[in-house]
């Protein structure tokens, strides 16, 4: 079955960190660009990451950038989303996508985990 | 940036009827637009990609057009299961932009 099955996040205070994980089943993983997504509690949409198939080339949105490091283990069929230097402001619900099309990057996600909450919080 | 602003935001209407969301662009871009669906408690589900490109396994009551700065998402005749908020997307060479959403109700 091809699906992504996320965990990680919880509750962080201000300035700490949390890593989400992201594992791969049932496709390709290594065909295919990977995305992070996130969407604040009530609020739409927003791209977060995207790490490309081998993991050498990475883009950040700005309000995470420097911040926040995107990864990959391929053995492991897995993504990872570092965040450090939390604020109240990366509250969401974080996702996975998956780029659309093997061997491509064009930035659109046929393929989401479940979500996982991110709640900054003293 | 290149802003997405979707239109309505809110939309009542009943099983059977014809709906068309508006997206539309703060400037015209070179790239392309898709549109996700979403429910509550779920993932985002993409129905059309590249404008106006049906994703597979998606009902053909479900079609998109436009270019330029404006583009539409038309459901042709409204279902139980379309009720959802609707997400347009935009992805050029300066970055990847989601509309505000279109929340799509029971009247």
């Amino acid at each position: 079955q091809v699906n992504l099955v996320q965990s990680g996040g919880g509750v962080a205070q201000p300035g700490k960190s949390l890593r989400l994980s992201c594992v791969a089943s049932g496709f390709s993983f290594t065909a295919y660009a990977m995305h992070w997504v996130r969407q604040a509690p009530g609020k739409g949409l927003e791209w977060v990451a995207i790490i490309s198939t081998d993991g050498n080339n990475k883009d950040y949105a700005d309000s995470v950038k420097g911040r926040f490091t995107v990864s990959r283990d391929n053995s492991q069929n897995t993504v990872f989303l570092e965040m450090n230097s939390l604020g109240p402001d990366d509250t969401a619900i974080y996702y996975c996508a998956r780029d659309s099309v093997i061997f491509y990057t064009v930035y659109y996600f046929d393929l989401w985990g479940q979500g996982t909450l991110v709640a900054v919080s003293s | 940036d290149l802003q997405m602003t979707q239109s309505p935001s809110t939309l009542s209407a009943s099983v059977g009827d014809r709906v068309t969301i508006t997206c539309r662009a703060s400037h015209s871009f070179g790239g392309w637009l898709a549109w996700y669906q979403q429910k509550p408690g779920k993932a985002p589900n993409l129905l059309i990609y590249q404008t106006s490109t049906l994703q597979t396994g998606v009902p053909s009551r479900f079609s998109a057009s436009g270019s330029g700065t404006e583009f539409t998402l038309t459901i042709s005749s409204l279902q139980p299961d379309d009720f959802a908020t609707y997400y347009c997307q935009q992805y050029n060479n300066y970055g990847l932009t989601f509309g505000g959403g279109t929340k799509v109700e029971i009247k």
